[in-house]
């Protein structure tokens, strides 16, 4: 069964830099499909954030993309979030997640998700 | 305001059958296949139908999905009480804001 575990701080200073790492188990990313993240604010509804294939290769989303770095370690088997320059509007619920479809069409396998609070 | 758009809410009995609406465009569901999510409060959302009209293995077929021209259609029929849940539509959208696109998704009240 595969799993994803999301994690890193959950508290961010505004202006400051998000940082996530999400690891893989019982599967190599080496192997395929797109990698994902997606956030959820609370009480609000999914947003992709951008999807990194084992060559490296990236997709934004265009409102998010001047902020967003996702890199992928395939010797670790995990990928990575970087956003810059948060608000307290980027405070949510973030998931990762494997596109067995398309760069981000659909996502079979989901982690457990990670608060992250963006406050002084 | 998202670029899939869903109703706010749906509601049905135990047993009957409800159906959830998304709409898109040219540039999305008319060229790019659809994905559903069901998300149970407080936990990941999780992937009920894929390809438009797919399901992966252990979702039961009282969900099924639909596509007609830019729209799309999640049907589920013998309503339980833990189909209570909100759902997403999602898709790839090939416009200027090429990307990965949700639907503001749906909270399915059985009653």
């Amino acid at each position: 069964q595969v799993q994803l575990q999301e994690s890193g701080p959950g508290l961010v200073n505004p202006s400051e830099t998000l940082s996530l790492t999400c690891a893989v188990s019982a599967y190599s990313i080496s192997s395929g499909y797109y990698w994902g993240w997606i956030r959820q604010p609370p009480g609000k509804g999914l947003e992709w954030i951008g999807s990194i294939y084992h060559s490296g290769n990236t997709y934004f989303n265009p409102s998010l993309k001047s902020r967003v770095t996702i890199s992928v370690d395939t010797s670790e088997n995990q990928f990575s979030l970087k956003l810059t320059s948060v608000t307290a509007a980027d405070t949510a619920v973030y998931y990762c997640a494997r596109y067995v479809l398309g760069v981000a069409i659909a996502a079979d396998y989901w982690g457990r998700g990670t608060l992250v609070t963006v406050s002084s | 305001q998202s670029v899939l758009t869903q109703p706010p809410s749906v509601s049905a009995a135990p047993r009957q059958k409800v159906t959830i609406s998304c709409s898109g465009s040219s540039s999305n569901i008319g060229i790019n296949s659809v994905s559903w999510y069901q998300q149970l409060p407080g936990t990941a959302p999780k992937l009920l139908i894929y390809d438009n009209n797919k399901r992966p293995s252990g979702i039961p077929d009282r969900f099924s999905g639909s596509t007609s021209g830019t729209s799309a259609t999640l049907g589920i029929t013998g309503l339980q009480t833990g189909d209570e849940a909100d759902y997403y539509c999602g898709t790839w959208d090939n416009s200027l804001s090429t990307g990965g696109v949700f639907g503001g998704g749906t909270k399915l009240t059985v009653l």
